[in-house]
């Protein structure tokens, strides 16, 4: 089963507003990554954040994370049409942090 | 210049053929996957290796065989295809083993069966 569940599955925007989507997971955690994929590529990696920090920032990327709930948010901040794709979270499991779990992402639409 | 390269791009062919994809990272990485990602996005690992050996191995079946034949190639042959084995095959590699490192992804192999 997947550990790392993304919500909403799609969301689409005006360019300018902003965009949250969501990750949730099943058991605790060491790491958690966030990934971009563009249509038809191959996927790109946003921002790592450990189970120990609760936010991080990168550019107009926001991400937070509560271990309690077992869940993360990634933030787009005045979107454009760039960031039109979808938004992978991907998780390990504590005490085995080889390994990567996705989910089935968040598709982006960022209308003009 | 591509850091992460997989050949073919398509791959159409009928089902009981074998069939393989290459991968060839030149990033000095020791760590390279093979996922596979289904019709509805859903990204799945299948393999890894770091320095030439297995350390991930998930539940596939036998019919697909990685090969490493050098820190910077992971192969991945895949035995008399089915039609549930058509999904897009995304090669990564990183520069350790372990969940805190990145992954960088190639361009995927879209894989078509039959």
């Amino acid at each position: 089963s997947q550990q790392g569940e993304e919500d909403p599955q799609a969301l689409s925007i005006q360019e300018g507003e902003n965009a949250t989507m969501n990750c949730s997971y099943k058991t605790s955690i060491n790491n958690l990554q966030w990934y971009r994929q563009n249509s038809g590529r191959g996927l790109v990696h946003l921002i790592l954040i450990r189970s120990n920090e609760r936010e991080k920032h990168s550019g107009r990327l926001r991400v937070t994370l509560d271990t309690s709930k077992k869940s993360s948010s990634l933030l787009i901040t005045a979107s454009r049409a760039a960031d039109t794709a979808s938004y992978f979270c991907a998780t390990d499991k504590e005490g085995n942090d080889y390994k990567l779990s996705f989910g089935a992402g968040t598709t982006v639409t960022v209308r003009a | 210049d591509t850091a992460v390269s997989q050949t073919p791009k398509y791959l159409v062919t009928q089902m009981g053929n074998d069939k393989s994809i290459k991968c060839e990272q030149n990033l000095g990485h020791d760590t390279m996957y093979w996922y596979k990602q289904d019709s509805k996005k859903f990204l799945k690992i299948m393999f890894s290796y770091n320095n030439k050996e297995l350390i991930i191995n998930e539940t596939v079946p036998n019919r697909f065989s990685p090969k490493s034949p050098d820190k910077a190639h992971l192969n991945l042959h895949i035995n008399s295809l089915e039609l549930g084995d058509s999904a897009v095959y995304f090669c990564a590699s990183s520069h350790l083993a372990g969940s805190q490192e990145t992954q960088y992804f190639g361009p995927g192999t879209r894989l078509l069966v039959l």
